[in-house]
């Protein structure tokens, strides 16, 4: 009965590889997120999507390429890695348009590019 | 620009109280809230304020001032648990409802 997933959880990889991180969510919300968190632990947006509809697209190289086959689910594929994308992925998701508007995280995806 | 402000690091002792501040400047907005990490875990929420006063729930309580661009997340009959980052958010006002996140303030609770 998990509520947002992610897999992998750990994703080691060589530079210029391309990796996917899959997620995907049963509670039902209209809306879904990729975040980067950095060793310096700044929590960073990158995209959203609502209702499969991409509403947030931040300065992200073009590397990164969500895709939202529908709304429960929302993947990140990433291309020719590089060492500055280490870090740890976080998926989450949120309702609409409830007042709080909470977001709810995964367990993240710690990715180290070697 | 958009700017959130935490303190890095504080420390404070089981069974006390401790007050986490965050100042924000942001180009709107549309709630405040807050969450706690604990290491190596996802964020989850513990609050969320949108008008003035505080909010209280069990031993957490926040405080919002919109005029002052100001919050405190109040943390009372501390425990060994609360050990954690706690990370302040506003939400942008505007359809894509972006969360503009602060860098997080960890705690450490000691004995």
């Amino acid at each position: 009965d998990t509520a947002v997933s992610q897999t992998p959880k750990y994703l080691v990889t060589q530079m210029g590889n391309d990796k996917s991180i899959k997620c995907e969510q049963n509670l039902g919300h209209d809306t879904m997120y990729w975040y980067k968190q950095d060793s310096k632990k700044f929590l960073k947006i990158m995209f959203s999507y609502n209702n499969k509809e991409l509403i947030i697209n931040e300065t992200v190289p073009n590397r990164f390429s969500p895709k939202s086959p529908d709304k429960a689910h929302l993947n990140l594929h990433i291309n020719s890695l590089e060492l500055g994308d280490s870090a740890v992925y976080f998926c989450a998701s949120s309702p609409q348009p409830l007042n709080t508007d909470t977001q709810y995280f995964g367990p993240g995806t710690r990715l180290t590019v070697l | 620009g958009q700017n959130i402000d935490q303190p890095t690091e504080m420390t404070a002792t089981e069974g006390a109280i401790v007050q986490i501040n965050c100042t924000y400047q942001t180009s709107g907005f549309n709630g405040l809230f807050w969450y706690q990490q604990h290491a190596g875990e996802a964020p989850t929420f513990l609050s969320y304020n949108v008008l003035d006063g505080l909010e209280e729930k069990g031993r957490f309580s926040s405080f919002l001032s919109r005029s002052k661009g100001y919050s405190y997340l109040l943390l009372k009959e501390l425990q060994m648990k609360d050990s954690a980052s706690y990370l302040c958010a506003v939400r942008d006002s505007g359809n894509n409802r972006k969360l503009i996140w602060g860098l997080g303030t960890s705690l450490a609770v000691n004995p």
